[in-house]
């Protein structure tokens, strides 16, 4: 089984600090993504990474950035946390099979981030 | 518009009813189509992926698509107390030259026992 692993579960910040948060799969995946889920906004994709130091802009990039130095690992960054950061965040990976999106992704259980 | 549609629910139904979960979409050119399940307090799990038109079994539960209407449902035969949870579409395809995957809002199911 696909195992994707978010280090932490819940995380409390105040607003201006630097905030990092962990995925590791241990499937070999390529494809690694980081998304944040909102009552009524559903998942919108922050970021996405097809190879180890390469990354995309999803659709809501603004005041995150990621690094990938391990193709096991994704990191998100919050360079400077903000009470409109406060939401629920997704790790996932899937296989690349030549397209961004053929594969399915396998999420994580999430990390619930609150910035006050 | 939205690029796909699904109702929030909540929907509540008895132990052992068939349940009917659809979602809409306005663009023709996606074509994979998946079904997550979301337990609360945990990350979605894949349940179903279909590619074409037609139907896809899986135990209790049948992924539809309608490609000419643009229409999917999950159909859960059965239903159990441990199949509540929140369940999302989603859909990928080439769209304006780039990949994507966009997902439903989700809707959140429960059974009574």
């Amino acid at each position: 089984d696909v195992k994707v692993t978010q280090s932490s579960r819940y995380l409390v910040k105040r607003t201006g600090e630097k905030v990092f948060l962990e995925c590791v799969q241990d499937m070999d995946h390529e494809n690694m993504f980081w998304y944040r889920q909102d009552p009524g906004l559903g998942l919108r994709l922050i970021y996405f990474s097809y190879d180890v130091k390469m990354k995309e802009k999803g659709d809501i990039p603004e005041g995150y950035s990621v690094s990938r130095e391990k193709k096991e690992r994704f990191s998100l960054i919050l360079e400077s946390a903000s009470t409109n950061q406060t939401s629920m965040y997704l790790c996932a990976s899937s296989w690349w099979t030549g397209r961004q999106y053929n594969s399915p992704l396998h999420f994580g259980n999430g990390t619930r981030l609150t910035v006050t | 518009q939205k690029e796909v549609e699904q109702d929030p629910g909540p929907l509540s139904v008895p132990e052992g009813a068939i349940v009917s979960l659809n979602c809409t979409y306005s663009n023709s050119a996606f074509q994979y189509f998946m079904w997550y399940r979301q337990y609360s307090r945990k990350g979605p799990e894949l349940l179903m992926y279909t590619y074409s038109s037609g139907n896809k079994e899986d135990g209790r539960f049948t992924a539809q698509v309608d490609k000419s209407s643009k229409y999917i449902s999950l159909f859960i035969r059965d239903s159990q107390p441990s199949d509540s949870a929140t369940y999302l579409c989603a859909m990928s395809g080439r769209i304006q030259g780039a990949q994507k995957l966009v997902f439903g809002q989700g809707t959140r199911l429960t059974i009574n026992p």
